[in-house]
């Protein structure tokens, strides 16, 4: 079984630059989760998609930040335009179906993202 | 708003040594999952406890749910270089934000 794929797997960019990132969850996974993870935290939820609905995105940036996820597959993060302080990994993550039972949560292996 | 609390932040060991790792939330939990994260690698699920006073047992590790379903415990028994990593709990939800503890570190020195 494929697990999540992520890319890119690395980037650098200037501040105030824009940048993306992709996700392909595990195939009938209904939820998708985009993390942010700062060097020595614990990964820090952006937004969670139950198929193509918005279950939770209180915790992500909007000014700057903004996610879809088009046809309940894939799904595309965008920061513009990026600050120092958005440097960090992005996690992308994909489970069966959220809040009943066993949701075990399958990670990508994640985008580093150094803004200078 | 919840907050999950997660000690120490770092624990060194001798190999062979035991190792725990604490996490404390502010709210009672429906459940809590536990995480291993290696060095530079992602996030990896190891167990879910949704039952208050719940024990399950993987090999060398034992996960425990408090009774009041606010605290949970990761113990290694006799820990090998293996087991090094950052262990994190997560609070699935409901009610509250999905949240990651912000993990203990374990250094295994040989």
């Amino acid at each position: 079984e494929a697990g999540v794929a992520q890319s890119p797997r690395y980037k650098i960019i200037e501040k105030r630059q824009s940048v993306a990132f992709w996700c392909n969850p595990i195939s009938g996974h209904a939820t998708l989760y985009w993390y942010q993870q700062i060097l020595g935290q614990g990964p820090k939820l952006l937004i969670q998609f139950q198929n193509n609905g918005v279950v939770d995105d209180s915790q992500l940036p909007k000014d700057r930040f903004s996610a879809e996820r088009l046809k309940g597959v894939d799904s595309t993060l965008k920061i513009q335009p990026a600050k120092l302080e958005d440097s960090a990994v992005y996690l992308c993550a994909s489970s069966l179906v959220f809040g009943q039972g066993y949701n075990e949560q399958f990670f990508g292996p994640g985008t580093r993202l150094t803004v200078l | 708003g919840q907050q999950v609390m997660q000690i120490p932040q770092y624990q060194h060991v001798q190999e062979g040594e035991d190792f725990t790792t604490y996490c404390n939330s502010s709210t009672t939990l429906s459940n809590i999952q536990w995480y291993k994260q290696r060095p530079g690698g992602h996030p990896v699920f190891l167990i879910q406890l949704v039952k208050s006073g719940e024990v399950k047992k993987q090999k060398r590790l034992t996960f425990q749910f408090g009774e009041a379903k606010k605290n949970s415990s990761l113990h290694i028994t006799a820990t090998q270089t293996t087991d090094v990593g950052t262990y994190f709990c997560f609070t699935p939800g409901g009610s509250y934000i999905p949240t990651f503890g912000r993990g203990t570190s374990l250094i295994v020195h040989p």
